[in-house]
């Protein structure tokens, strides 16, 4: 069965480093869509992207977040410059229409 | 160190017992609800989904009742069974007027499977 996958599944990084997460959404699906979840709370989205652009984003999701599809696979999010306060679950997520999402794993980053 | 975060709702069922997990959601305009269930250090997995049209659908031991009039909407497990131990999250699919939705997660309920 297919699945969105992603990459770390763990990073660690300084306060201030720019930080590169990694997902790989079902190859058939045209919506994709990035959450995180905050240690002990609750799924919260960031933003949607289709058709190559952006389609909605979040107050979370401020001018140190930008996504990316760099090529027919792949699907980025880039941190430029980590707060503690990132630190989160980011989740990847992909639909083939504008119902059901399906989530990756997660990577967990850790910013010291 | 001390933890932060929400406290989740916890509700804790014997093996073979039918499972309940209630939630409500917060806009009157969502069209389709999911509930998940994410296990510890995994992401979310799908389990059902229901749209507004509709007040009931059945899946494998599993059953989700819509109440559009209160903006309620249940989880039904039946025969829960160890495996099943996780937080339970529903989703509603705000529209917005874009290209894509977004989900709105509710705060989740953590379900313990008792053998």
């Amino acid at each position: 069965e297919p699945e969105v996958t992603q990459t770390p599944s763990h990073q660690v990084t300084q306060m201030g480093q720019e930080v590169i997460l990694r997902c790989v959404p079902i190859s058939n699906h045209l919506y994709f869509y990035w959450y995180r979840q905050i240690l002990g709370q609750k799924v919260e989205f960031l933003v949607s992207f289709y058709n190559n652009e952006i389609s909605e984003k979040s107050e979370i999701f401020d001018d140190q977040f930008s996504v990316e599809r760099p090529d027919g696979s792949n699907f980025t999010l880039k941190i430029r410059s980590t707060k503690l306060e990132d630190s989160a679950m980011y989740f990847c997520a992909s639909s083939v229409n504008t119902d059901t999402q399906y989530f990756g794993p997660g990577t967990r980053l850790t910013v010291l | 160190g001390e933890s932060v975060g929400l406290h989740l709702p916890t509700l804790s069922v014997q093996e073979g017992d039918n499972s309940i997990i209630n939630c409500a959601y917060s806009n009157s305009a969502s069209d389709y609800f999911i509930w998940y269930k994410q296990e510890s250090g995994k992401g979310p997995q799908f389990i059902i989904d229901i749209r507004s049209n509709m007040d009931k659908r059945q899946g494998q031991r599993v059953t989700v009742l819509l109440n559009k009039t209160v903006k309620h909407l249940s989880l039904q497990i039946a025969a829960t069974q160890p495996g099943d131990s996780a937080v339970y999250f529903c989703a509603e699919n705000s529209p917005y007027g874009g290209a894509t939705n977004k989900l709105i997660f509710g705060t989740g309920t953590l379900l313990a499977v008792q053998p």
